[in-house]
């Protein structure tokens, strides 16, 4: 079993709706994580980091956590053209020692 | 911003020959990984640094080779470049401790021929 897991996609939606993107992990002790933005071509840039429980919300960007069924999401509202790229869930493993690990990402096209 | 610099951006070799990439930065940052991307796919984290003088080897197997002789300096080597190394290369740094950030360097672009 991958240590982070998501649908690759593509997610399709049109312009103005709220996209939503899904993360599942493996390892139980896990504390951090984070989700990051990857255009074509670039390096990844990072949207928002939750370590806690719930909902954490950064403009048009929420991220949840919910540690109990190991899952992590990111609603975008009002999604846009520009928003279309690769979305990556990543986490802390190994304990301590925070490996930090990257799911295979969720492409996301949003069309006008 | 981050301040994280990965020189080159863009690297054609020969087979065989002795690479360095070279990743810097000034944050102070004590945790430092590499990951290698092919083009669509994902990341996979090749090494990891804890700090000066600790290396660890990532979940994907990889010939190559680091070191942390600095704290603002990561550098990944491989001895013999091989076709099957063309590949992107990411490095990224974070805060020592629980709940801190990382962030990535612009990559490096190695095609080997």
């Amino acid at each position: 079993q991958k240590e982070v897991e998501q649908n690759s996609g593509p997610l399709s939606v049109p312009e103005g709706a709220i996209a939503s993107l899904n993360c599942t992990y493996s390892d139980r002790g896990s504390q951090s994580f984070f989700w990051y933005r990857q255009y074509s071509g670039k390096s990844p840039e990072l949207i928002m980091s939750i370590y806690s429980n719930g909902d954490k919300e950064d403009g048009r960007f929420t991220a949840q956590l919910n540690k109990a069924s190991q899952y992590v999401s990111l609603l975008i509202r009002d999604s846009q053209p520009s928003d279309s790229a690769t979305y990556l869930c990543a986490g802390d493993f190994s304990g301590g020692y925070n490996k930090l690990i990257f799911g295979a990402g969720t492409r996301l096209a949003v069309h006008p | 911003e981050a301040d994280i610099y990965q020189t080159p951006r863009y690297l054609v070799i020969g087979t065989g020959k002795k690479i360095t990439l070279e990743c810097s930065q000034t944050m102070g940052h004590d945790k430092m990984y590499w990951y290698q991307q092919d083009p669509g796919m994902e990341l996979h984290l090749i090494h990891y640094s804890y700090g000066v003088n600790s290396t660890e080897k990532g979940d994907l197997s990889s010939e190559s080779t680091v070191s942390r002789i600095r704290t603002e300096h990561f550098p990944l080597t491989l001895e013999s470049a091989r076709p099957s190394h063309t590949s992107q290369y990411l490095c990224a740094s974070r805060l020592q401790g629980a709940n801190t950030e990382a962030f990535f360097g612009q990559g490096t672009r190695l095609t080997v021929v």
